[in-house]
């Protein structure tokens, strides 16, 4: 398997659930990122961990919770959410941090109700 | 104020007229512009990276080129298999950690047979 894979691929949750997001990446990268895709809104950058490192919290609720074990996986705890949160929800994985392109999931659909 | 803003939001093309894509960029220091292609319901796919003005890529049918303002995404002859949404984003110079890209909204394109 090559690339980075998401699961799960959707995803429906109450408000009062706890769920969680995983992602993986098979090239070897050190960066990996959470990115949010709403309708009419560009992405926007949720997380970044450089090396296993969270450097970078874009100013996200504390409902999203990330968590990277190593270089190769990485979580988005979700609890508490809100139905605006529904939105597409794509990982990505770069050689490094800076300056280099970065590969994506396929994303996973949440939907909050 | 946007840091990235795209032209158009959307654009229909025959199959085999040419047109461009414009991505403009307001950053202090660019560090990368990359441009990705989006299909409905999947994650953004990578086309290409420029990081100095008067850099050029080509892939098939596209080309992308920079200036220090903006960049464009020269679509030859086209096919309805390029029909997609097409992402700009670039990476701001900082002076320490890591960073995300920041996306423009994209362009919607459709290219009818």
């Amino acid at each position: 398997e090559t690339g980075v894979t998401q699961t799960p691929r959707h995803l429906v949750m109450g408000m009062t659930n706890k769920k969680s997001l995983k992602c993986e990446q098979h090239l070897g990268h050190n960066a990996m990122y959470w990115y949010k895709q709403s309708a009419k809104k560009p992405l926007e950058l949720m997380f970044v961990y450089s090396l296993e490192e969270r450097v970078e919290n874009n100013s996200v609720p504390s409902r999203f919770s990330p968590e990277c074990p190593n270089s190769s996986h990485l979580f988005l705890h979700l609890h508490t959410l809100q139905p605006e949160d529904s939105a597409l929800y794509l990982c990505a994985s770069s050689q490094e941090a800076r300056g280099t392109e970065a590969f994506f999931g396929q994303g996973t659909r949440l939907t909050v109700v | 104020e946007d840091q990235v803003t795209q032209s158009p939001e959307a654009l229909r093309l025959q199959e085999g007229e040419s047109s461009s894509l414009n991505c403009s960029y307001t950053v202090s220091g660019l560090r990368g512009l990359f441009w990705y292609r989006q299909d409905p319901g999947k994650g953004p796919e990578f086309l290409f990276t420029l990081y100095s003005a008067g850099e050029e890529k080509e892939k098939e049918r596209l080309k992308a080129t920079l200036t220090k303002k903006e960049s464009f995404l020269h679509i030859t002859a086209p096919k309805p298999e390029d029909s997609a949404t097409y992402l700009c984003a670039v990476q701001e110079r900082s002076g320490g950690g890591a960073d995300g890209l920041t996306f423009g909204k994209g362009t919607h394109l459709i290219i009818q047979p």
